[in-house]
């Protein structure tokens, strides 16, 4: 069973650093493209970040700078490293497997990264 | 950047049929992809490449893309349908992913 889960969440000052996992289960992430989206509270989706399987990787403009995504094939996990956090990036933060078109399915169950002081 | 607009809202009674529909221009030459969403859970795919369904997915949700609107329909629409749905393409020319900012569906 194909299976995302997220983990690394939690409260942050503004300014500081965070680094959020994505283990998959189900799949090698070595072969597929990932993404990272993420959902302000009460908000819609905003895609974050993508790593292609050959390592090029693209980043929202409101992260690009700050963020950074990797990933380890021996782990089979995906990550999004996190600086100079702003209040603005408090969000549910959930990955996904990002398919041949460019379609998302499944994602993971989310990890709330709240920046607050 | 790409653009996806959405109506805020659509509500339809029970065993009716409810059109959700993403605007964007010449959205039409694109992939579109929805998601369906409910309260305190992850997206779920819904529809992908315009009209596919993926298994495990009701017949009663089927897609379609043209020109410079694509829709999303559900046909004999159940209470368990209530969610929020958003429509997400990939612009070309930057790489990114684009999510429309999201239809919520109310069940009357």
């Amino acid at each position: 069973d194909v299976q995302l889960v997220e983990s690394g969440g939690g409260l942050v000052q503004p300014g500081g650093s965070l680094r959020l996992s994505c283990a998959a289960s189900g799949f090698t992430i070595s072969s597929d493209y990932m993404s990272w989206v993420r959902q302000a509270p009460g908000k819609g989706l905003e895609w974050v970040s993508i790593i292609y399987t050959g390592g090029n990787t693209y980043y929202a403009d409101s992260v690009k700078g700050r963020f950074t995504i990797s990933r380890d094939n021996s782990k089979n996990t995906v990550y999004l490293q996190m600086n100079s956090l702003r209040a603005e990036d408090t969000a549910v933060y959930y990955c996904a497997r990002d398919r041949p078109t460019n379609w998302l399915d499944p994602w993971g169950q989310g990890t709330l990264v709240t920046v607050s002081s | 950047s790409y653009v996806l607009t959405q109506p805020p809202s659509v509500s339809v009674a029970p065993g009716e049929t409810a059109k959700i529909t993403c605007a964007g221009n010449n959205i039409g030459s694109k992939s579109v992809h929805w998601y369906q969403q409910k309260p305190g859970q992850a997206p779920v795919l819904v529809v992908y490449d315009d009209s596919d369904r993926p298994s495990g997915i009701p017949e009663r949700f089927s897609g379609s893309n043209s020109g410079n609107t694509a829709t999303l329909t559900i046909t004999r629409v159940e209470a368990g349908d209530e969610a929020d749905y958003y429509c997400q393409v990939w612009d070309s020319s930057s790489d990114h992913r684009v999510f429309g900012g999201g239809t919520k569906l109310t069940v009357l």
